[in-house]
């Protein structure tokens, strides 16, 4: 069945350092991929998506490519803030009747 | 629009006891789904529904009822708590066009000791 697997956490940096979160999925077909991020005490907001092979996701500076012939959705930020520091989750579309499927989830925090 | 809400953010419940989380959305939204989340488990889906009337189990749906009346509301029923039901609760809803991007509330935090 479907499936997303991504790293585990907790993930500490310091300001300014690269940020790369893996997560590779297991599908058929062509799923939609999404990361959602949850601050302390929140919801799970969409960060990003991607809809179809090769495509980029992009908002406030994070990026993930879906990139099918590695079945992965990578999240990479450049330079990351203490405000970044949150619950990162990869989600796959296509479980039953449009749900989705989730990753355990990764912390970040991040040090001034 | 008030997007997605849930009711109570905090509870408290003894085993045995029953009690009612409470789900709106105002998106005019077909699909509505509940989640639970524990820790080192991501999000698992409990029930959905796919419109009024029709609701499904998902992976986790022992312990749990749902019905879907109007368009707007998804409330969960728990029917007698155990102390394994202890986890943050999150309501989701999406419109069929949207390519499964949800929508999520705030979520509801209980406890059941």
């Amino acid at each position: 069945g479907n499936s997303v697997t991504q790293m585990e956490g907790p993930v500490t940096l310091s300001e300014e350092a690269f940020l790369t979160i893996n997560c590779t999925y297991t599908a058929t077909g062509y799923p939609s991929l999404f990361w959602y991020v949850q601050y302390p005490g929140e919801g799970l907001q969409l960060l990003l998506k991607a809809t179809k092979a090769d495509d980029k996701g992009s908002n406030k500076g994070f990026e993930a490519t879906y990139r099918k012939e590695t079945t992965s959705f990578h999240l990479e930020k450049g330079s990351v803030q203490v405000s970044d520091s949150a619950v990162y989750f990869c989600a796959l579309g296509g479980g039953s009747q449009g749900n989705l499927i989730f990753g355990k989830g990764t912390k970040l925090s991040v040090k001034p | 629009n008030a997007g997605v809400t849930q009711t109570p953010k905090f509870q408290v419940l003894k085993t045995g006891q029953s009690m009612t989380l409470q789900c709106a959305q105002d998106m005019n939204h077909e699909y509505m789904s509940w989640y639970r989340q524990d820790p080192g488990m991501g999000l698992r889906l409990i029930h959905y529904s796919v419109g009024a009337g029709i609701t499904d189990q998902g992976e986790v749906p022992n312990g749990y009822n749902v019905s879907r009346s109007t368009t707007e509301d998804f409330p969960l029923r728990l029917l007698s708590a155990a102390p394994s039901q202890t986890s943050v609760y999150f309501c989701a809803s999406r419109n069929r066009f949207s390519s499964y991007e949800q929508y999520f509330g705030p979520g509801t935090r209980l406890t059941v000791t």
